[in-house]
């Protein structure tokens, strides 16, 4: 079955600066990877998604990117802000009917102004 | 829309007494899953649904670990009995067609065992 790490476990930046969490994924059949943004004492909000025919997708600040053939996919904050400030989960599953999303361990993103 | 409804928000019980979560989808939403967050064991998936019947309950960690959907509106996770190894927030998320459509999920139940 599918299998996804996440790093960091933590990330500390400064306000303005850029924050990067990486995801690799173990089954090549995955196909969608969406990203969670989970802010203290609330469920995990969907802020982002890509799926494998795509290389790149971007909202405003932030950003994914895929490379499909060494399986890993990445999430790009620019610019952060104190409110980025969350755990972050990424997520891979074939897109398949019937199968359903397996999440990374999450990154804790702290920004300080 | 109220989103996904979870119900208690918290909640504090004995080791050995029976404990049920309940949850609410959002209106129109096929798809309902359960899940389980730990700090050492993150986010997992412990069952979900598809038009209220059980599709996958493979993560369920075990015989006292149970869940219905009776209708479209409702659903509960049930531990009996309970253990303080089971502690952890529960959430409900539910998704409006497919399982990989974007999950909505609920503020979460968090279950304390003593």
């Amino acid at each position: 079955g599918e299998n996804v790490e996440q790093h960091p476990s933590t990330l500390s930046v400064q306000e303005g600066d850029s924050a990067v969490i990486k995801c690799t994924y173990s089954d090549s059949a995955s196909n969608y990877f969406p990203w969670y943004k989970q802010e203290l004492g609330k469920g995990p909000q969907l802020i982002i998604d890509i799926r494998s025919n795509v290389g790149e997708k971007k909202d405003q600040r932030i950003a994914v990117t895929l490379n499909k053939t060494a399986k890993h996919f990445s999430l790009h904050i620019t610019e952060t802000q104190p409110e980025d400030s969350a755990v972050y989960f990424c997520a891979a599953s074939p897109n398949q009917a019937g199968t359903a999303l397996i999440f990374g361990k999450g990154t804790t993103l702290s920004v300080s102004s | 829309d109220a989103g996904v409804i979870q119900s208690p928000r918290h909640e504090v019980t004995e080791m050995g007494q029976e404990v049920t979560l309940r949850c609410k989808p959002i209106s129109g939403h096929d798809y309902l899953f359960w899940y389980r967050q730990t700090m050492m064991r993150g986010l997992e998936l412990l069952i979900y649904f598809n038009n209220n019947v059980p599709i996958d309950d493979s993560g369920m960690p075990e015989d006292r670990f149970s869940a219905k959907m009776p209708n479209a509106s409702f659903s509960t996770l049930k531990i009996q009995p309970s253990e303080p190894r089971d502690s952890a927030v529960y959430f409900c998320a539910s998704s409006f067609a497919t399982s990989l459509d974007t999950q909505y999920f609920g503020p979460g139940t968090r279950l304390t065992v003593l």
